[in-house]
């Protein structure tokens, strides 16, 4: 079945770098990819919809230069956290619809999430 | 604005015990429901889902009935098993959109 892979699984950085999370839908195309942050005993938010070709567009709140989101092609979605700091330190999730299911049919496979720690 | 409410976890049962998780949400329209589901080390993965009221989702021995006088989509199964040990997430949609709004998630551990 459709399968969403998310690298790393963990990372754990010093504050000023940078980090890249990748999203790739491993045996469908996917025009749109969802990212989503979770911090611990919180609810998953969406912070972005991630459209190939085109800009993201991002949830209110969130800011664009600090959460780069590229996606360039039609498996791929990237999350580049910016200059991170400890408060970005979540577990950040992606997701993507397999169109050939139909958009009223099919769920969204979510990635295993990426455990993002900085120090 | 829209929001899922769960019961706070984490929950603890034995074998063959009875499970509800309770979830009730807040919309402005009509949503579409969702119970996902996360084991360990892996993703989330869809449980079941309703899309109107009195609709009832199952899958795997759960049950959700999708009560709008109650604004309610109560998870239940009769009798957990050790491999459901997992964290259930309660979710909606409005008005055809993939935006998912969750709840915190009810992390339920059955033991032998």
């Amino acid at each position: 079945g459709a399968v969403v892979s998310q690298h790393p699984s963990w990372v754990i950085c010093k504050s000023g770098t940078s980090v890249k999370i990748e999203c790739r839908s491993l045996d469908f195309q996917a025009t749109t990819m969802f990212w989503y942050r979770q911090f611990p005993k919180q609810s998953l938010m969406l912070m972005a919809t991630s459209n190939e070709g085109s800009k993201a567009t991002y949830e209110q709140g969130v800011e664009k230069d600090k959460f780069l989101i590229n996606h360039a092609s039609l498996t791929l979605s990237t999350l580049t956290v910016t200059s991170a700091h400890p408060e970005d330190s979540s577990f950040y999730i992606c997701s993507a619809r397999d169109p050939r299911q139909g958009i009223d049919n099919s769920p969204l496979h979510f990635g295993n999430g990426t455990r993002l720690t900085v120090t | 604005g829209n929001s899922v409410t769960q019961m706070e976890g984490p929950v603890t049962l034995s074998e063959e015990a009875f499970l509800t998780i309770n979830c009730t949400y807040t919309a402005t329209g009509y949503p579409s429901l969702f119970w996902y589901v996360q084991y360990p080390g892996e993703g989330l993965q869809l449980l079941l889902k309703a899309t109107k009221a009195d609709d009832k989702g199952s899958n795997k021995g759960f049950e959700a009935t999708y009560r709008k006088e109650t604004t309610s989509f109560h998870l239940e199964k009769g009798s957990v098993q050790v491999s459901d040990s997992a964290v259930y997430f309660c979710a909606l949609t409005l008005g055809g959109s993939e935006k998912l709004v969750f709840g915190k998630g009810t992390k339920l551990t059955v033991n032998p």
